[in-house]
């Protein structure tokens, strides 16, 4: 059975820092690319970042960018988002993903989600 | 990057309605798109892969359609299980972008 767990949520103020993880089980980690997805509250979905199986290739969205970094440790089947100079509007549920085959295609698997809040 | 419309926000329907989202892309994505359900509180569901590939296990009253730059999201019999917020997805480039979501409500 696939799982998908995150982890590392919290409050945080303005400027600070929080690294969120996504632990899996139940498939092959190293040859699964895999994705960051948030929702700000009452809002729809939007991508953050992904990464390729081998972490060799990642991608991020423009309002990320510079700011959030995506890594991943295959031995520990683990996921990871490195969040800095966070703001008010990285204020959102962070959901985990699972690509279905490779980067063309949809997320299969979805973790519950982790909250961040970013205030003061 | 590719931005993904999709109307209409908000559908109110009875159980037993055929209802229908669409979503156009700003550019050519070929069939690059996936549906996905959700409902409050919980992630998302994939529902359809490749405008029309429906995932196992999704019931067969779901399709759907398209292709280039206008696709939709059929559901031929609405049942009380299919009330939520539907997203498309785009994945031809670089971006991996939504569709800012329809909600179908109970009318």
């Amino acid at each position: 059975e696939v799982q998908v767990l995150e982890s590392g949520g919290g409050l945080v103020q303005p400027g600070g820092s929080l690294r969120l993880s996504c632990a899996v089980s139940g498939f092959t980690f190293s040859t699964s690319s895999m994705s960051w997805v948030r929702q700000a509250p009452g809002k729809g979905l939007e991508w953050v970042s992904v990464i390729s199986g081998s972490g060799g290739s990642s991608y991020y969205a423009d309002s990320v960018k510079g700011r959030f970094t995506i890594s991943r440790d295959n031995s520990k089947n683990t996921m990871y988002l490195q969040m800095n100079t966070l703001r008010a509007e990285d204020t959102a549920i962070y959901y985990c993903a699972k690509f279905y085959y490779d980067f063309w295609s949809g997320f299969d698997f979805w973790g519950p989600g982790t909250q961040v809040t970013v205030s003061s | 990057d590719i931005q993904m419309t999709q109307s209409p926000s908000t559908l109110s329907a009875s159980v037993g309605d055929r209802v229908t989202i669409t979503c156009r892309a700003s550019q050519n994505i070929n069939r690059w798109v996936a549906w996905y359900q959700q409902k409050p509180g919980r992630a998302p569901k994939l529902l359809i892969q490749k405008a029309s590939n429906l995932e196992s296990g999704v019931p067969s009253r779901f399709s759907g359609s398209g292709s280039g730059t206008e696709f939709t999201l059929t559901i031929s019999s609405l049942q009380p299980d299919d009330f939520a917020t539907y997203y498309c997805q785009q994945y031809n480039t670089y971006s991996w972008t939504f569709g800012q979501g329809t909600k179908v409500e109970i009318k």
